[in-house]
């Protein structure tokens, strides 16, 4: 079957780095995403990774392996604003979205 | 955990027809749903929030005419996208909210919608 695995909550400090890790196992493969989702909002997109490699925008950067079936999201110079659920989903041959359960992060002063 | 499913999975229509995708939350009570659509490599865009029993509201630049939504029940809601061209072949995703105290929302595998 089709699965996507992601730790349930995540804690880390103002200021410091954290990395989310995602490993997933789908049948194909045509792209994964992070999204970052605030408490009663709608997910936003933070990043797309279809190669492997790292891709960085600002303060986030994402991490690709297609060998492993894994990608990581990683913050850095974490604000409280970042505060949030992240989704990891893959896209898989049928270019249906397979979702992770997202992972949680609580930030602490 | 919460399930959400889609119908169809993957519809191809011709131009100037117009389908209806069904969102359904399996083993709970979504007050909330969400629809998305999602062009290729681009981040995923919501088009409406629909409560139960109300009409659902907009985003801006959505066409409320085009994109009908009916939230009909605590576990189904319905996307019907009218007289369909083919700039409207996209990705649509929805997705549901239980409500309850975490307040998670649970998405659905999404509807490939191709118009010829």
């Amino acid at each position: 079957g089709q699965n996507i695995d992601q730790p349930t909550e995540m804690t880390a400090t103002e200021g410091a780095i954290v990395q989310i890790n995602c490993t997933y196992q789908t049948s194909g493969f045509n792209g994964l995403f992070w999204y970052q989702q605030h408490a009663g909002e709608a997910p936003t997109f933070l990043s797309y990774n279809v190669l492997d490699g790292l891709e960085e925008k600002g303060r986030f950067s994402s991490f690709l392996s297609r060998s492993k079936g894994y990608s990581y999201l990683l913050l850095k110079e974490l604000q409280m604003k970042d505060s949030a659920s992240y989704l990891c989903a893959v896209m898989d041959s049928n270019y249906q979205l397979i979702w992770g359960a997202g992972t949680k992060l609580i930030i602490k002063p | 955990g919460a399930v959400v499913s889609q119908h169809p999975s993957r519809v191809i229509c011709k131009s100037g027809t117009s389908v209806k995708i069904e969102c359904r939350s399996l083993d709970f009570q979504a007050t909330t749903m969400f629809w998305y659509r999602q062009f290729p490599k681009q981040s995923l865009m919501l088009m409406a929030t629909s409560n139960e029993g109300s009409k659902a509201t907009y985003e801006q630049g959505v066409e409320k005419d085009k994109f009908l939504i009916n939230h009909a029940s605590l576990t189904l809601s319905t996307l019907t996208v009218t007289s369909a061209h083919p700039e409207d072949s996209s990705f649509y995703i929805c997705s549901a909210r239980s409500g309850r105290e975490r307040d998670e929302q649970y998405f659905g595998p999404g509807t490939r919608l191709t118009v010829t």
